[in-house]
């Protein structure tokens, strides 16, 4: 099984601010990375795929790069939409979410 | 605009079997561009993929889960199904369906809303 870990799983964020959140998988899989955004109550939204492709509809502000065993989502200037949480998917050898990463307001 | 809704009882007896339908509208389930998933969040936890079903009944399941889940197709009704056997409080999760591309991106592109299913007496 490949297992997948986020960090940090709580960050505290303002409005403007770069966010970085780490996602490291314990085999390679390729670019076989996604990113979702999660609102509470709400179903998972797809944001990037392949480690680095951005979903249409998708805000520019929103990037990811990595592969192999480590991936990073960035999201350049934090917007109050963006208060939400976030997981990696790998879909290299069926499909693991990471643990999420909550980003909440400062 | 393509749309799929679970349907199912909310709450399950320990060691019943979970059933569950997704229903979706405004696409053809029988397309050979998608395959058909079921993924699952505990309440205040993290997600978990329990199976996938193409078009053509052909199937692939979480390994952890494989044991339990049988998940199967209707093209005439447009709906795929869960079913969970043996259930125990540790599945007491929101369910989610959603859709799979074969190629590119690869990954649940389209989700249902979820609906929570308790596992209790």
């Amino acid at each position: 099984d490949i297992q997948m870990t986020q960090s940090p799983s709580t960050l505290s964020a303002s409005v403007g601010d770069r966010v970085t959140i780490t996602c490291r998988a314990s085999q390679s899989i390729s670019s076989w990375l996604a990113w979702y955004q999660q609102k509470p109550g709400k179903a998972p939204k797809l944001l990037i795929y392949k480690a680095s492709s951005l979903e249409s509809g998708v805000p520019s502000r929103f990037s990811g790069s990595g592969s192999g065993t480590e991936f990073t989502l960035t999201i350049s200037s934090l917007q109050p939409d963006d208060f939400a949480t976030y997981y990696c998917q790998q879909y290299n050898s069926y499909f693991t979410f990471g643990g999420g990463t909550k980003v909440e307001i400062k | 605009q393509l749309q799929l809704q679970e349907s199912g009882p909310g709450l399950v007896k320990p060691s019943e079997t979970l059933s569950l339908t997704c229903t979706v509208s405004g696409g053809s389930i029988s397309s050979s561009s998608y395959y058909w998933g079921w993924i699952r969040q505990p309440p205040g936890k993290g997600l978990e993929w329990i199976g996938s079903i193409y078009y053509s009944g052909s199937t692939y399941y979480n390994p952890s889960l494989k044991s339990r889940v049988t998940i199967s197709v209707d093209t005439s009704k447009n709906q795929f199904s869960l079913k969970l056997s043996s259930v125990t409080a540790a599945d007491t999760a929101v369910y989610y369906c959603a859709r799979r591309t074969v190629v590119t991106p690869r990954v649940f592109d389209y989700w249902g809303q979820g609906t929570l299913v308790t596992v209790s007496s």
